[in-house]
């Protein structure tokens, strides 16, 4: 069976800097799909970024940035020029690309100072 | 286009009681779970299913019901309420597997509270 490990429980980042936040996952197989949500305290779950594990190419949207290792099984999120709307939980999930089921890391919280 | 659905957005519920959260998607998606959410433990599964007529058990389906008679509803059955199901409930969404990006769509979710 797969896990989602998100190592950091809490995080902090001032303002307008970047902060990175883990996450490692476990799998036999070679074709899955990687993401990264978003939980801001309104609990709604919001899709941040995602990664097809055949592609080797970052994903990014905006801000938001992963690097994504296959053969170390790592699955970074880069958050740049962090806003104060950035502060939230966030997970790491795991899909496999033949399945249907998420698979989700425990959560990151993730807290901004200005 | 709504989305997915979930009602109620709150319950309180006293031990042993039932009662059904209800979950609707208007993308005529064929995918649809039910998952919880603790503290400290991210969302797990509860029920799944592939289809009208076709459900599945997930990591932690006891003290849970499902059913799924249409497309577009797939409603969660407590049926003897426990302080243990004290969670947050979210259902959620996709195409199935192998089509679009892989991407499930989550409703607003429920915080359930059994005393």
């Amino acid at each position: 069976a797969q896990t989602v490990t998100q190592s950091q429980p809490e995080m902090s980042v001032q303002e307008a800097e970047t902060v990175t936040l883990s996450c490692t996952y476990d799998t036999s197989e070679s074709d899955y799909y990687l993401f990264w949500y978003k939980q801001p305290p309104s609990r709604q779950m919001i899709l941040v970024i995602r990664q097809e594990a055949y592609k080797q190419q970052n994903a990014t949207e905006n801000r938001f940035s992963v690097n994504f290792q296959k053969a170390a099984k790592s699955f970074s999120l880069k958050i740049s020029d962090s806003q104060l709307g950035d502060a939230a939980m966030y997970f790491c999930a795991y899909r496999s690309k033949y399945g249907n089921k998420l698979v989700f890391g425990a959560g990151t919280i993730l807290r901004v100072k200005s | 286009n709504a989305g997915v659905t979930q009602t109620p957005k709150f319950q309180v519920l006293k031990t042993g009681q039932s009662m059904t959260l209800q979950c609707a998607q208007d993308m005529n998606h064929e995918y649809m779970s039910w998952y919880r959410q603790d503290p400290g433990m991210g969302l797990r599964l509860i029920h799944y299913s592939v289809g009208a007529g076709i459900t599945d058990q997930g990591e932690v389906p006891n003290g849970y019901n499902v059913s799924r008679s249409t497309t577009e509803d797939f409603p969660l059955r407590l049926l003897s309420a426990a302080p243990s199901q004290t969670s947050v409930y979210f259902c959620a969404s996709s195409l199935p597997s192998g089509q679009g990006a892989g991407e499930q769509y989550f409703g607003p979710g429920t915080r359930l509270t059994v005393t």
